[in-house]
């Protein structure tokens, strides 16, 4: 099946320096990419769709200054956490939706950030 | 009301049980549904889609109630493998691919 990369899996990180998050699908293309944050015990929250070759889409009370989202091919985005602070530490998890297959979603493995 | 609701658990069950989860979703016109099963920190995984004639998977049986907007999985003679946490998930009319989750279930089974 799909496979959907992502890198790092863990990073600790002092407070104000910024991480950057890939999430690569491996065996096929990827026209849209999902981030999502999942903080302890809660479910996992949409932060922003990206679309290759143009400007990701943010979810309501999410900064997209702060976190910062590339889609330069059909096989990788990066969201990078700008300036980051403890209550940025949480669970990342980016997914890869698969071109023709509106619903099937693949998932990276995940990145837990935690920010000193 | 929230989008997706779910009963937070946790269920702690013996081996052998029969365990049911249910859900219930917000937006009438959702267009379709699964369960996702996500082990603690760890990415969520395709259990399976749920059908409004009900489905099977081995063990597990899915039910969607359109008219009640519930979704249910049911679990059969659980293993101590199918501790997790289960997750209902919905695809809203208005946003094709962008899943809506909810909060999930945990499970716990007991030898």
């Amino acid at each position: 099946g799909a496979v959907v990369s992502q890198h790092p899996s863990w990073v600790i990180c002092k407070s104000g320096t910024s991480v950057k998050i890939e999430c690569r699908s491996l065996d096929f293309q990827a026209t849209t990419m999902f981030w999502y944050r999942q903080f302890p015990k809660q479910s996992l929250m949409l932060m922003a769709t990206s679309n290759e070759g143009s400007k990701a889409t943010y979810e309501q009370g999410v900064e997209k200054d702060k976190f910062l989202i590339n889609h330069a091919s059909l096989t990788l985005s990066t969201l990078t956490v700008t300036s980051a602070h403890p209550e940025d530490s949480s669970f990342y998890i980016c997914s890869a939706r698969e071109q023709g297959w509106d619903e099937k979603l693949f998932f990276g493995s995940g990145t837990q950030l935690s920010v000193l | 009301r929230k989008e997706v609701e779910q009963d937070p658990g946790p269920f702690n069950v013996p081996e052998g049980a029969t365990v049911a989860f249910n859900c219930t979703y917000s937006n009438s016109a959702s267009q379709s549904f699964f369960w996702y099963r996500q082990d603690c920190r760890k990415e969520p995984k395709l259990l399976m889609s749920v059908y409004s004639s009900g489905n099977e998977d081995g063990r597990f049986t899915a039910q969607l109630n359109r008219a009640s907007q519930y979704i249910s999985l049911l679990i059969r003679d659980s293993k101590l493998s199918d501790s997790a946490t289960y997750l209902c998930v919905v695809n809203p009319e208005r946003s094709q691919g962008n899943l809506i989750f909810g909060k999930g279930t945990k499970l716990s089974v007991k030898p």
